[in-house]
Order: C-alpha cells, then structure tokens, then sequence
C-alpha cells in the first residue's frame, strides 16, 4: 500500500523564522513528488519534483526531492502571515492515472 | 476560463439520502479525479478517471459511483448517504504526468 508521511504535522513560528518541511513517501511505480498549499478552499500547487537532488525555487520557497532516500523537503524563508496554511505533499504514479497518495499536511501557523 | 468547477458548495443530507456532486472542467485535460478530505486529515483518493468512457477505483471507493461520458464532466454519485460520509469533496484535473488543478470543494454534512 502506498504511503506518504509529512512531519512536523503542525508547526507554530513567527514573522521572519525559516521553517523545513518533511515527507518521506512509499510509492510503487513512483513518477513525482508534488507539494501544494492549502488555504481556505482548493489545494493549490506548488512543485513538481521528478529528478533527485535539484532544488526547485519560487519566491521564499524552495524544494528537493532525494529519491535514494525517499523524501522530500520544502523550505520557507522569512515566513510572512500569509504564508499560513496547510501544507500537502503527495506522491505519483507512473501508473494507475498518475494518480496521488497525500501525507496529512502540515499545519503552518506563522505569528506576527 | 472557469477551470475546475463544483457544484453545490454546501449540502447538507439525511441518513439514507441519495445525491450527485458535480464537477466540470474547461481546460480540455483528459484525467480527472474525485478525492475526500476529513478534518485534519490529507486527501483520499474515491475515484479517477483517465477519460471518456474509463473510470477506476481509488483508495475509498466504497459508497461511491462515478461516470464519465463527456472529456467536461465526472460526477460523483452518493447512493445511500451515511455519516460517515460528512466530508469536503475536492475534484481534480491533469493532463497525464502534470500537476493537478483543484475546484474548491463541496463541503457534505449528512445527519
């Protein structure tokens, strides 16, 4: 059965704090590690990571993926308020409709 | 350019009730999927679909019926209602390989 496990599950930091992120996955027929933040409403996406070792970047965040290890992390620097959220990662399939298997999230709550 | 859309947002049901959740998509992707999200909890897969014509169980499947006649739409169809069953229902649409887009949700209490 697939698996995909994200710690910390919830997270409590303060305006300009640097935080990791956590998941490490079991997936047969294993494509892409993907992580995506959720607000209010729909999950929305952050990154892809297919290949091991190459960091993906956006703003603050930034991710990497080692798949000898089978994890991931996700990194926020200078976290602002808005930065608050539930964070998700999910493992892919080659096969099966790239289908996604998702951790519970981490709970990021960043305090002014 | 709508995206993923949903309909209703809230319903709420009685025990034993039957209903449809609907979910279009306007970006022509062939792959879309239905999960469920307790409180606290991360995503799980009802079903998905790889296009027209095929669908395929996903991890809770039980309860649940799904159909895929047109590339647009993929209902989600709830036969007997049960409480189990109270949950937010996300859809989701890909191009096979690609990311997941997201309509915002149906929020399900069943009393």
């Amino acid at each position: 059965e697939d698996k995909v496990v994200q710690s910390p599950l919830s997270l409590v930091v303060h305006e300009g704090d640097t935080v990791t992120l956590n998941c490490s996955y079991e997936v047969t027929n294993f494509r892409s590690l993907l992580w995506y933040k959720q607000e209010k409403k729909a999950p929305t996406f952050l990154f892809m990571l297919t290949s091991s070792g190459i960091e993906k970047k956006s703003g603050r965040l930034s991710s990497i993926l080692d798949k000898k290890e089978l994890f991931s992390i996700l990194n926020i620097t200078a976290t602002q308020t808005g930065d608050s959220a539930i964070y998700l990662c999910a493992g892919s399939k080659e096969t099966s409709g790239s289908r996604l298997t998702f951790g519970e999230g981490t709970q990021l709550t960043v305090n002014p | 350019n709508a995206g993923v859309t949903q309909t209703p947002k809230f319903r709420i049901l009685k025990i034993g009730q039957s209903m449809t959740l609907q979910c279009t998509q306007d970006m022509n992707h062939n792959y879309m999927y239905w999960y469920r999200q307790d409180p606290g909890m991360g995503l799980k897969l009802i079903y998905y679909s790889v296009g027209a014509g095929i669908t395929d169980k996903g991890e809770v499947p039980n309860g649940y019926n799904v159909s895929r006649s047109t590339t647009e739409d993929f209902p989600l169809r709830l036969e007997l209602a049960a409480p189990s069953q109270t949950s937010v229902y996300f859809c989701a649409t890909s191009r096979g390989g690609q990311p997941q887009h997201f309509g915002d949700g149906t929020r399900l209490s069943i009393l």
